[in-house]
């Protein structure tokens, strides 16, 4: 089986833009969640969706966004970046909605803002 | 609130020592999960082990041992005669069962180094 891919692996941007960052979860998983990974904070929760629908979200600013699509794949999108948004952008996909099964991460979006 | 701690930041042995990553965890639910994580050089999160809270078994899976103690909330990795190829940063995380609180809780990661 095919695991979980992030597109793009690598993106630059600018503050100010904003970016869509891409999620194709492993075959027949229906939940992804989102996390962001930086140096100082570690690995935070954004979001994780089920079913088309958000069902948890972290504490992050409403700037974070994210949407499901009918085949579990998944986007999540940043607008007016910050310098302080530039991490690696994990994202994860489950079974079931999280906990009741494991988490499979992909190898991430590595954002950079300039 | 859940928090979870790995107090060694960074952890260096030679290759064949056995080595052990401490993780502690806080919790107000009685149901919960707990989980390592590998972080190798390529960023790629690979999954470890799952434990749900009501399961204190420990688990062998070849070179890997895992210790979980609810009465002192740990749950201790060991690697048995470390390899190079177990260099990676380690994370040890967290979730409850509860609605709004199923996120993963990551601790800050322990980085190991195993050198020939």
């Amino acid at each position: 089986k095919a695991g979980v891919t992030q597109t793009p692996r690598y993106l630059i941007k600018t503050r100010g833009q904003q970016v869509t960052l891409s999620c194709s979860p492993i075959s027949g998983h229906r939940s992804v969640s989102w996390y962001q990974q930086t140096p100082g904070q570690g690995l935070q929760f954004l979001f994780e969706y089920f079913s088309e629908t958000q069902r948890n979200k972290g504490n992050f600013p409403g700037r974070f966004s994210g949407r499901q699509f009918s085949n579990s794949r998944s986007e999540m999108n940043v607008s007016t970046l910050e310098l302080g948004d530039s991490a690696l952008y994990l994202c994860a996909s489950s079974l079931e909605q999280m906990t009741r099964s494991e988490q499979y991460f992909g190898p991430g979006t590595r954002l950079t803002v300039t | 609130a859940q928090k979870v701690t790995q107090a060694q930041t960074e952890i260096s042995v030679v290759e064949k020592e056995d080595v052990t990553l401490d993780c502690v965890y806080e919790t107000r639910d009685t149901t919960y999960y707990l989980f390592w994580y590998k972080q190798p050089p390529s960023g790629e999160l690979v999954f470890l082990i799952r434990r749900n809270s009501f399961d204190e078994q420990n688990e062998i899976s070849g070179r890997y041992s895992w210790n979980f103690q609810k009465s002192t909330s740990s749950f201790n990795f060991t690697i048995t005669a470390s390899q190079v190829v177990d260099s990676a940063v380690y994370f040890c995380a967290l979730s409850e069962a509860a609605t709004g609180r199923r996120a993963l809780t990551f601790g800050s990661g322990t980085r190991l180094q195993v050198q020939p």
